[in-house]
């Protein structure tokens, strides 16, 4: 398994402004992924992102909104831009191990936009 | 597109009832499929994997099934207690990618 951990935990922002969530994993994996989980709802797949190349975005979201950065095999980040109230939501990172047979997801960040 | 069904979506049981949870999804051609934990606000708690190939697994008080071929999975948890209540989420991961379709959860309440 591995250990995630992300920051922040939670936060509390004003509309138009920017936060970036840090991911943080105990060991070196080759894929990780950003989800959103907006209230009520189930996760959806934002982006992949692996090492060493840009990320993958699902339909419906775009590298300037959600840019991520993936400087090495155990950090990665997600930037939540220009935010609206739509945005708030709970944002997971997780990890692939083992050729990405299993997947570990972090604590979460719960973001909420006023 | 691969659909994740989830039913029910809310359960509320009393303590030391068993708890029987369904996953149903629409294209057989899995990798495997993976049981989790929600809390409220929290993360994912990974709880068991079935590889495609396999028929069940175990752990503890839980254990999961996979028909493949009927596209169902089936969680089961024994002799419930209050600190099982969250939400529990199937997701399936297909077999020619890594990307996981996720059901909309079943949230369980267990009465003390």
């Amino acid at each position: 398994s591995a250990v995630i951990s992300q920051k922040p935990s939670r936060d509390i922002c004003q509309r138009g402004t920017s936060l970036t969530i840090q991911c943080q994993v105990d060991s070196q994996v080759t894929m990780m992924f950003w989800y959103r989980q907006q209230p009520g709802q189930s996760l959806t797949l934002i982006a992949t992102a692996n090492q060493g190349s840009e990320a993958t975005y699902e339909s419906g979201f775009v590298i300037d909104k959600f840019p991520i950065s993936r400087p090495n095999l155990t950090f990665s980040t997600l930037t939540v831009s220009n935010m609206s109230p739509e945005d708030s939501s709970i944002y997971l990172c997780s990890v692939g191990t083992s050729g990405g047979h299993q997947q570990f997801f972090g604590p979460g960040t719960r973001l909420t936009v006023l | 597109k691969q659909e994740v069904t989830q039913i029910p979506a809310a359960l509320s049981v009393p303590e030391g009832e068993n708890l029987v949870l369904n996953c149903s999804f629409t294209d057989s051609a899995i990798y495997n499929l993976q049981w989790f934990r929600q809390d409220p606000g929290k993360g994912l708690t990974s709880l068991l994997l079935i590889q495609s190939s396999q028929r069940e697994q175990t752990s503890g008080r839980l254990n999961a099934s996979l028909d493949k071929s009927s596209g169902r999975s089936t969680l089961y948890i024994a002799a419930s207690q209050p600190g099982d209540s969250a939400t529990y989420l199937c997701a399936v991961r297909p077999s020619d990618d890594y990307k996981l379709s996720f059901g909309a959860g079943t949230t369980v309440t267990v009465r003390a």
